[in-house]
């Protein structure tokens, strides 16, 4: 299954850009790459997920390298309700388990 | 309103005292998985089930026990809790359209459970 890295932690100046990285140098050919993120003690959260092709919906952008070692999750315009810890995980056949880690804390500041 | 509910939101309880945890969805999802969360360790994966009398352990299965008889229902079976097994628990479902991962996983609210 495909482990990720995360840094533990991130700070982003509201209304910037945040960009999130996540390296997942094991992913197989047919893992997704997730992207999940958790306010406090709530529920994580779906915000995106992709494959090989850069996606993008309502909440965010996902940027895929092109060898898929690495993707980068972007929140166009942060907000401090954006606040929050953020996960990547490698999803497939091969990795039923969804392990999340640790994340990276994204901590928006006025 | 399609949603995750889980049952109870907290609980407390006594070392060695049997208890479930119920969790059901509505969205007639075939995968569903439970994580407990604790500080600094992040979300892990206790069992999954790919579906109705499938299911599998994830990364920390011991003292921990599910059932999969229905579709919509995941209970999570604490038979001798321990201290240890005091946590924040996420249970989670979702769609495996065409055999594939590419649905999302919907999340209930959590239960916070603390054995004393």
């Amino acid at each position: 299954d495909a482990k990720t890295t995360q840094p533990p932690s991130m700070d982003c100046a509201e209304g910037r850009a945040a960009n999130l990285p996540c390296n997942h140098s094991t992913i197989s050919g047919n893992e997704y790459v997730y992207w999940y993120r958790q306010i406090h003690s709530q529920g994580p959260q779906y915000i995106i997920h992709g494959l090989k092709n850069n996606e993008t919906n309502e909440m965010a952008s996902l940027i895929i390298t092109e060898d898929r070692k690495s993707s980068t999750l972007i929140l166009p315009h942060a907000t401090l309700r954006d606040t929050a810890v953020y996960y990547c995980i490698g999803v497939g056949w091969s990795a039923r388990q969804l392990t999340f880690g640790s994340g990276t804390q994204l901590t928006v500041l006025p | 309103e399609a949603q995750v509910t889980q049952n109870p939101r907290y609980l407390i309880t006594v070392t060695g005292k049997k208890l479930t945890v119920t969790c059901s969805q509505n969205m007639n999802h075939e995968y569903m998985s439970w994580y407990r969360q604790d500080p600094g360790l992040g979300l892990r994966q206790i069992y999954y089930s790919m579906n109705v009398e499938v299911t599998d352990k994830g990364d920390v299965p011991e003292g921990y026990k599910v059932s999969r008889k229905e579709k919509r229902n995941f209970p999570l079976i604490l038979e001798s809790p321990s201290p240890n097994q005091t946590s924040l628990y996420f249970c989670a479902s979702s769609s495996l359209p065409t055999g594939s991962f590419n649905s999302p996983l919907h999340f209930g609210n959590g239960t916070r459970l603390t054995v004393t």
